[in-house]
């Protein structure tokens, strides 16, 4: 399985700001996934984002709200602009895994707190 | 109706217990099964991957999957309290717009008591 980081782990961030959250995997990988987690709800996939292509954004997730770049194989970051305390969230990045199957792994977290 | 439904317990065994973790959904296209475990603060961490149904044994985890109910199980033989943990379904059907989206339940949070 793929080694996936992430930072920040966790802050504190004042409304009317951004945050740009990066994420680092340690082997090439085509798809990224961006999730949140919200406190008693499921995991929720906000974006895909592929090498060399546009992110493609599940249905109440947009490109102004959560900017994401995908510069290489190995690399993403997810902004949250604008932030609201309804933004407080864990994000996670997910990685799938290679050959072929569609088993998703998935780095720590970052915990977000918008005040 | 959501598609994945999960109880979110919380779920509370003695140590050694079977303990038996469940889900319901409602989209037939989904062919793909997984559970993942998740301590607190921290990622969730891939347990257990079925394709279709059947069964899939993995040391003390089985993992079930009946389509044809819409119910997939995990099960957990001999539980520790290292397998205290929120446990989260997800299920996905091929999508050539955003690759293989993962679908979750809510998690089920147990606690092993020693």
């Amino acid at each position: 399985s793929a080694v996936i980081s992430q930072k920040p782990s966790r802050d504190i961030c004042q409304r009317g700001t951004s945050l740009t959250i990066q994420c680092q995997v340690d082997s090439q990988v085509t798809m990224m996934f961006w999730y949140r987690q919200q406190p008693g709800q499921s995991l929720t996939l906000i974006a895909t984002a592929n090498q060399g292509s546009e992110a493609t954004y599940e249905s109440g997730f947009v490109i102004d709200k959560f900017p994401i770049s995908r510069p290489n194989l190995t690399f993403s970051t997810l902004t949250v602009s604008n932030m609201s305390p309804e933004d407080s969230s864990i994000y996670l990045c997910s990685v799938e895994a290679s050959g072929g199957y569609n088993e998703q792994f998935f780095g720590p977290g970052t915990r977000l707190t918008v005040l | 109706q959501k598609e994945v439904e999960q109880d979110p317990g919380p779920l509370s065994v003695p140590e050694g217990a079977i303990v038996s973790l469940n889900c319901t959904y409602s989209n037939s296209a989904f062919q793909y099964f997984m559970w993942y475990r998740q301590y607190s603060r921290k990622g969730p961490e891939l347990l257990m991957y079925t394709y279709s149904s059947g069964n899939k044994e993995d040391g003390r985890f089985t993992a079930q999957v009946d389509k044809s109910s819409k119910y997939i199980s995990l099960f957990i033989r001999d539980s520790q309290p290292s397998d205290s943990a929120t446990y989260l379904c997800a299920m996905s059907a091929k999508d050539s717009n955003s690759g293989y989206a993962l679908n979750f339940g809510k998690g089920t949070s147990l606690l092993v008591t020693p």
